[in-house]
């Protein structure tokens, strides 16, 4: 069973701050993590994934992810923030088994980014 | 350019009257469409998937249904909304298990 864990509901930094927000996973097998990013009252928009290869991962917007087997891992950075910025961020976990694919999403991390 | 389209908006409905959300997808052959369910503030909780047309798999059980009439259509709907469906749902199609594509989503409040 995949579980992901978010363990900060919210983090608020000035503009032109860098952030790091956390994401540690369980999972046994071959998976996919990737984060997702909601604006308020709109769908979610794909940020980045991992699967194999180099454990940093460039996304969209200056964000970028590291992956780290022993840790666990796929903490979303960016190293300087924007107001626009502020949304709720998902990382997720997939991986494909039997009964078809399932995306598993942590619980959110509010980012707020004050002027 | 694939698109994904969902429709209502928005919905505001009585509890115990039938509903039906839908979601359209184009620019893709056989795609993978799923359902997600989140409330207010909360996580988002995957309700159904569909890998093609007429079969549909029910992840969690929430008094909801849904239906794959078309090879670019998914369909949720119940009979009798619960005041606990209130909330919004995201249809997303995926290829692989990795970066879902989501529609903007329907929000429905039941009261």
């Amino acid at each position: 069973t995949q579980t992901v864990s978010q363990s900060d509901a919210h983090v608020t930094v000035f503009e032109g701050d860098s952030v790091e927000l956390r994401c540690n996973y369980s999972y046994g097998g071959s998976i996919y993590l990737s984060w997702y990013i909601q604006h308020h009252g709109h769908g979610l928009q794909f940020l980045l994934k991992y699967y194999s290869g180099n454990p940093v991962v460039q996304g969209v917007n200056g964000f970028e992810a590291e992956f780290s087997k022993s840790d666990s891992s796929f903490h979303l950075r960016k190293a300087s923030v924007h107001w626009s910025d502020s949304a709720v961020y998902f990382c997720a976990v997939s991986a494909y088994g039997s009964s078809g694919n399932k995306l598993i999403f942590g619980i959110g991390t509010l980012l707020s980014v004050k002027p | 350019a694939q698109t994904i389209h969902q429709w209502p908006v928005a919905e505001i409905k009585a509890v115990g009257s039938p509903l039906s959300l839908g979601c359209t997808i184009k620019g893709k052959s056989s795609p993978n469409l799923y359902w997600y369910w989140q409330a207010t503030g909360g996580t988002l909780q995957q309700l159904f998937y569909s890998i093609t047309v007429g079969q549909v798999e029910s992840v969690v059980q929430l008094n909801l249904s849904a239906s794959r009439p078309k090879d670019d259509q998914f369909i949720l709907s119940t009979e009798k909304l619960l005041l606990s469906h209130s909330g919004f749902y995201l249809c997303a199609w995926g290829q692989g298990a990795s970066d879902y594509t989501f529609g903007s989503g329907t929000r429905l409040l039941v009261i």
